[in-house]
């Protein structure tokens, strides 16, 4: 079982910078995807292939990734990011989620 | 835009099988992976397997031994059965299509809105 850490929560003030990491082994020769999910909502892609914005995700959400922990960043928080932030990974095959980190905006 | 829709009884019985549909709309199934995920309450989201829109499946190493997917292309829609389900198997149902660039790995770019399955006699 391959095991993807998350900070269980960040909480942020309106405005500041989010940083969520994802770490787990060899996560440097895999990609990472992100999602998030709001409150009461199913997830919705973010991040693709660690760096890449789906068409319609506001360019103050960035992916990166250093050695093997992968790092999503909102920029300029704002009250609606108020969410909860899974990275997604494949290891032989089989599709496995982080721990999930839950974005308080203060 | 495609659109998928999870549906399928909302309680189900200790021992007995949960089965779940997920009605694609909008686009065609053929080329695609599709897959399903589970959330429990107030925890994270599970890969539970996928399945090729020929009907070739892969599942999660810790549900396989109970778990099967299937396919109706003619239909718009692929299923999910899990037998002798238990109350740890109580959580909101996602289907949810997978998309790639070739060579690399696939990520889930639609999902349906969830359902909810409750396990309890």
């Amino acid at each position: 079982s391959y095991v993807l850490t998350q900070p269980p929560s960040v909480s942020v003030a309106p405005g500041e910078a989010a940083r969520i990491s994802c770490g787990g082994d060899n996560l440097g020769t895999t990609e990472v995807h992100w999602y998030q999910q709001s409150p009461g909502q199913a997830p919705v892609l973010l991040i693709y292939y660690d760096t890449h914005r789906p068409s319609g995700i506001p360019e103050r959400f960035s992916g990166s990734k250093s050695g093997d922990t992968a790092t999503l960043t909102i920029s300029r928080v704002e009250a609606g990011d108020e969410a909860d932030y899974y990275c997604q990974v494949w290891d032989s095959s089989t599709g496995f989620f982080g721990t999930g980190t839950k974005v308080s905006v203060l | 835009q495609v659109q998928l829709q999870e549906s399928g009884p909302g309680l189900v019985k200790p021992s007995g099988t949960l089965s779940l549909t997920c009605t694609v709309s909008g686009d065609s199934m053929n080329d695609y992976y599709w897959t399903w995920v589970r959330q429990p309450p107030g925890r994270g989201l599970e890969y539970i397997g996928y399945i090729y829109y020929i009907g070739s499946t892969k599942y999660n190493p810790s549900l396989e031994s109970r778990v099967t997917m299937s396919v109706d292309t003619s239909k718009n829609e692929f299923s999910l059965n899990l037998s002798s389900v238990t109350a740890a198997d109580t959580a909101v149902y996602y289907c949810a299509r997978l998309e790639r660039l070739p060579g690399w790995s696939y990520y889930m770019d639609v999902w349906g809105k969830g359902t909810t399955v409750t396990v309890s006699s």
